[in-house]
Parts: structure tokens; C-alpha cells; sequence
């Protein structure tokens, strides 16, 4: 079965600063990997992903992810972060057709200090 | 409607109660998929529908959860006498199709008490 993990529970960033979050799947086959973002009181919204190609994959909101078949990683990252993107971050594995039977990390709470 | 739609947003019910949890999907969605999210145990998948095929029911936790879609639309999620443990947010998102972004509901608050 597959499985992710996010190692980081939180991470605090100044504002202006550039973020990473990690990302650790496991699975046997190529993976579909994805990354939401879920603010208070919204409802998942669907950051970036990967299904197949260009390992580098550009998303919304200025994020961008990696995917690093030889370290079972997807690191999500952007260069300066805003205030606004004070959230919690999810990263998912996909094992069936595209987006059907998503598993997801345990999430990574985003604050981000004037 | 513009997004997925759930109802209610909340629902607090007493143990041992049934409850039904309504999705309406964005129009035009082929796939369906519910989700439950809890502190404890994080995002998990539950079921998921995909148009007239049959549900992949793997992620349902036990026998008192089922979950049917009716006319390929409207989804309702089904929990039989209530537990503690189910109290968490069910979210339902759907998908022109598998391939397709997912895009979630608001989700419905269930409180066990």
C-alpha cells in the first residue's frame, strides 16, 4: 500500500523568505503525486501535480514542486513567501487512475512572521 | 452550481444515530470521491464513483458506512449507528473525469456526541 509522509508537523517562515516543504512517498509504481493547500474554514484546493514528464512542475500561486524518483520525494517550494500562504499544505500519492484513491500526508502547518 | 456543494455543513447527532451526508457535484462530473478528515487520522480515502461503473469502496471503515450516487449525480454518504470515532469532516470532491483536477467541498462537520 502506498503512503506519504511529511516530516515537518510545522515550519514557521519570515515573510519575503523562500519555503520548503517535504514530501516522502512510497510505492512501487510511477506515482501521481500531488500538493493542496487547505485554509481556514476553505476547502482543499489543488496546488500543483504530477502525472507523468518534466519532474520540475510549476503550479499556482508561484509554487513549484520536484520530483525526485531516486529519493521517493516531492518537495514543494517557493522562492518568497506572502502572508496569505499561511495554511496547511497536504501531499498526496495517487495510486489508482489520476486523481481516484488519494492518499495523503498528515499535512504541514505553514506560519508565515511579519 | 459553481463548486461542489455539501450538506449540511454541520450536524451533530447523538450515538447510535443514523445520518446521511449529501454531495452535490459540480455538473457535468463523472467521478466522485469521498474523503474523511479527522485529527487523528489525517485526510482518508473512503469511496470513490465513477460513472456508471461499479464504487471502489476499498478506504469505507467498516460495514456501518455505504455510500451511493444516484442518476450519476448526487452522492449520499450513510454512517449507521454513530460512533464517537466517526466525528471528523467528510469532504466530497468530483472530476470531469479520473485524469481531471479534483475539486473539493467545503465539507460537513459531523460531531458525535
Amino acid at each position: 500500500a502506498q503512503s506519504v509522509t511529511q516530516p515537518d508537523i510545522h515550519i514557521t517562515v519570515s515573510e519575503g523568505a523562500s519555503l520548503e516543504l517535504r514530501c516522502n512517498y512510497s510505492y512501487g509504481a510511477t506515482p501521481y503525486l500531488f500538493w493542496y493547500v487547505q485554509s481556514p474554514g476553505q476547502g482543499l484546493q489543488l496546488l500543483l501535480k504530477y502525472f507523468s514528464g518534466d519532474t520540475l512542475v510549476q503550479g499556482i500561486k508561484g509554487f513549484e514542486a520536484e520530483f525526485k524518483r531516486s529519493q521517493s520525494s516531492f518537495n514543494l517550494r517557493k522562492p518568497s513567501v506572502h502572508w496569505s500562504d499561511a495554511a496547511e499544505y497536504f501531499c498526496a500519492v495517487g495510486a489508482g487512475s489520476g486523481y481516484s484513491t488519494l492518499t495523503f500526508g498528515k499535512g504541514t502547518m505553514l506560519l508565515v512572521s511579519p | 452550481g459553481a463548486g461542489v456543494s455539501q450538506s449540511p455543513s454541520n450536524k451533530v447527532t447523538e450515538k447510535g444515530k443514523d445520518v446521511e451526508l449529501r454531495c452535490d457535484p459540480i455538473s457535468g462530473h463523472t467521478a466522485l470521491y469521498w474523503y474523511r478528515q479527522s485529527l487523528g487520522q489525517g485526510l482518508e480515502f473512503l469511496i470513490y464513483f465513477q460513472g456508471n461503473s461499479a464504487p471502489d469502496k476499498s478506504g469505507l471503515p467498516s460495514d456501518r458506512f455505504s455510500a451511493e450516487r444516484t442518476g450519476g449525480s448526487v452522492s449520499t454518504l450513510t454512517i449507521q449507528r454513530t460512533q464517537q470515532e466517526d466525528s471528523a469532516v467528510y469532504l466530497c470532491a468530483s472530476s470531469l473525469d479520473p485524469n481531471s483536477e479534483a475539486f473539493f467541498g467545503q465539507g460537513t462537520r459531523l460531531t458525535v456526541v
